[in-house]
């Protein structure tokens, strides 16, 4: 399995809304990381996960919530967000000597 | 600064060489890499090249390192339509730790004209 698998594809979510973006990876990666996307710009780093602990996180606001369950789950929890919190999420794992990262392909987030 | 910048735009014809250049800003980056992001979906890794290389050739990839002016360079051979993307270079500084961030591109949309 060479795949990071992220769920849902697509959600639509109010601003009242608590909803939980997921990342799965079995390629045994000790790194996983989630990055916005906003329309025709490059990716942002969020947080990064290291052996399953918390090692960066980008001053990211309290309403995105993210959570390691395991070595190959990653899940984001999103609560009271904004319209401009539309984008696409992208999760992504690395071996530590970066050799690239393999991504996701997305949840593509609409706050109405 | 981190800031790592491409050209917006390049428009190229079916069969043609394609050009897409890099210039970063954090020598400490041990690896550069070139990621391919078509509508809609993710981003691929096309390939990447370790700090003390100055030329890595894959297929109808070539990339091309200039460590002293800190440029990159990514040349698509026989450019086809499928082709057709966004093409993002990334650094990753070495902050000493384990994990590694990538900081990425503005991107550089690629249109492939039949």
């Amino acid at each position: 399995d060479t795949e990071v698998t992220q769920t849902p594809k697509h959600l639509v979510m109010g601003m009242t809304n608590k909803k939980s973006l997921k990342c799965e990876q079995h390629m045994g990666h000790r790194a996983m990381y989630w990055y916005k996307q906003k329309a025709k710009k490059p990716p942002e780093l969020m947080f990064v996960y290291s052996y399953e602990k918390l090692s960066i996180n980008e001053s990211v606001p309290s309403r995105f919530s993210p959570e390691c369950p395991n070595s190959s789950l990653l899940n984001l929890h999103l609560h009271a967000l904004q319209p401009e919190d539309s984008a696409l999420y992208l999760c992504a794992s690395s071996q530590e000597t970066a050799r690239g990262y393999t991504f996701g392909s997305g949840t593509r987030l609409t706050v109405v | 600064g981190e800031d790592v910048e491409q050209s917006l735009f390049l428009s190229v014809r079916e069969g043609d060489s394609s050009v897409i250049n890099c210039t970063y800003t954090d020598s400490s980056s041990t690896y550069l890499y070139w990621y391919k992001q078509e509508p809609g979906a993710g981003l691929q890794l096309l390939t990447y090249i370790f700090s003390n290389m100055d030329m890595k050739q894959d297929q109808r990839l070539t990339v091309l390192l200039n460590k002293k002016d800190k440029h990159l360079s990514l040349r698509i051979a026989d450019t086809q339509t499928g082709d057709s993307a966004i093409y993002f270079c990334a650094e990753s500084p070495n902050y000493g730790g384990a994990t590694n961030k990538l900081i990425f591109g503005t991107g550089t949309l690629l249109a492939v004209q039949p």
